[in-house]
């Protein structure tokens, strides 16, 4: 079974500029998330969709970043305009989420890094 | 705020030995715990997990260790091997949903040959 992909792997950009990550579940988890993760921190979750919905995006600062789920499979996550605290590895995960939890699996993220 | 911690922000082990990590917890509401490992350049892989309605579970070579009492969890690993060089993570969630996910800072754990 493939587990989740993302892209791109690494990613530098100035600060003002604007990026997208991209993030490909396991077929048939409907439930998706999006983590940030600070060098030396643990992830810390930005949104979560349950198919194309959203379930919690209470931590998602919104006035730079967004993120969408359309189709309820793939999922893009935008940050305009970056600043330099957005450093960080971006994570998504996916899970089967059925009534009570389940195991949530990552990706291998992509390092973000703003100069 | 409530937070996960970790007592150790590094742990160094000889290969064989047995491995602890710790980790406390502050909210009294969490149910359910689960424990990452972060080897370089990965995400977070799934270890072992426990819901707050038991008190030990054991898995392949690891076992979680949870006790309420003094809000305090632990991830025992038995003859530690050189793979098992990693960040361990301890995560919490409430309301019985994995959704709502709350790591701690993680204990970088060395294996030395």
């Amino acid at each position: 079974e493939a587990g989740v992909a993302q892209s791109p792997r690494y990613k530098i950009i100035e600060k003002r500029q604007s990026v997208a990550f991209w993030c490909n579940p396991i077929s048939g988890h409907a439930t998706l998330y999006w983590y940030q993760q600070i060098l030396g921190q643990g992830p810390k979750l930005l949104i979560q969709f349950q198919n194309n919905g959203v379930v919690d995006d209470s931590q998602l600062p919104k006035d730079r970043f967004s993120a969408e789920r359309l189709k309820g499979v793939d999922s893009t996550l935008k940050i305009q305009p970056a600043k330099l605290e957005d450093s960080a590895v971006y994570l998504c995960a996916s899970s089967t989420l059925r009534g009570g939890g389940d195991t949530q699996y990552f990706g291998p993220g992509t390092r973000l890094t703003v100069l | 705020g409530e937070s996960v911690g970790l007592h150790l922000p590094t742990l160094s082990v000889q290969e064989g030995d047995n491995s602890i990590i710790n980790c406390a917890y502050s909210n009294s509401a969490s149910d359910y715990f689960i424990w990452y490992k972060q080897e370089s350049g990965k995400g977070p892989q799934f270890i072992i997990d426990i819901r707050s309605n038991m008190d030990k579970r054991q898995g392949q070579r690891v076992t979680v260790l949870l006790n309420k009492t003094v809000k305090h969890l632990s991830l025992q690993i038995a003859a530690t091997q050189p793979g098992d060089s990693a960040v361990y993570f301890c995560a919490e969630t409430y309301g019985g949903s994995q959704g709502n996910l709350i790591f701690g800072k993680g204990t970088k754990l060395s294996v030395k040959p």
